[in-house]
């Protein structure tokens, strides 16, 4: 059964600062990763979606890596802003199971 | 594209009456997907669908729950009898395929008293 770990669980950071979203799975076997953003009581937006033949996706200020291999995605949010604050969750794919992490909190403070 | 749609957003109701939420696909998607989310134990599949095929339903937590897809525009997940547990968020999502991207709906926020 897949596992997906987010680390950390929440983060507070001051405008401008660049942001580092760890995600780690235990089954290496993906077809591919999506991260999304959810805002308080709202539903999930997806923001890149990395193959498993891809090492890294690219979408403005943001930038998801991924190393299969060694079970690890991060997200890059370059030149943090107010408007980044919001709950972030990874999720791997397997066969056509999305398996979640419980998601990072990321508050930036103006 | 309107993206994928869900209704009722909201849903208060009481413990032993029944719910339906529904949901409406991408147009053109043909892999259809139930969510829940709770705080406790976060997003977790219920249902999964392949050509209005349930192909997956391991994830649905109890005979309380169903879900059909009569076609390949529309599908519903009934609870009954509902139970103050059931109290979550229920997502749909949709894919053009299996192990495509998935494209979540707004959500169902269900309260049972």
């Amino acid at each position: 059964k897949q596992e997906v770990t987010q680390i950390p669980a929440a983060l507070s950071v001051p405008e401008g600062e660049n942001l580092v979203l760890n995600c780690s799975f235990t089954d290496s076997a993906i077809y591919n990763l999506q991260w999304f953003r959810q805002d308080p009581g709202k539903g999930l937006t997806s923001l890149l979606l990395i193959q498993s033949s891809q090492r890294e996706q690219t979408s403005g200020r943001l930038n998801a890596s991924l190393d299969k291999s060694s079970g690890r995605s991060t997200l890059y949010i370059a030149a943090s802003q107010p408007g980044d604050s919001a709950t972030y969750l990874c999720a791997a794919l397997n066969d056509y199971k999305l398996s979640f992490g419980a998601g990072t909190t990321v508050t930036v403070r103006a | 594209d309107a993206g994928v749609i869900q209704s009722p957003r909201h849903e208060v109701t009481e413990m032993g009456q029944e719910v339906t939420l529904r949901c409406k696909p991408i147009s053109g998607h043909n892999s259809l997907f139930w969510y829940r989310q709770t705080m406790m134990r976060g997003l977790e599949l219920l249902i999964y669908f392949n050509n209005n095929v349930p192909i997956d339903d391991s994830g649905m937590p109890e005979d309380r729950f169903s879900a059909k897809m009569p076609n390949a525009s529309f599908s519903t997940l009934k609870i009954q009898p509902s139970e103050p547990r059931d109290s979550a968020v229920y997502f749909c999502a949709s894919t053009a395929g299996p192990s495509n991207e998935q494209y979540f709906g707004p959500g169902t926020r269900l309260t049972v008293t």
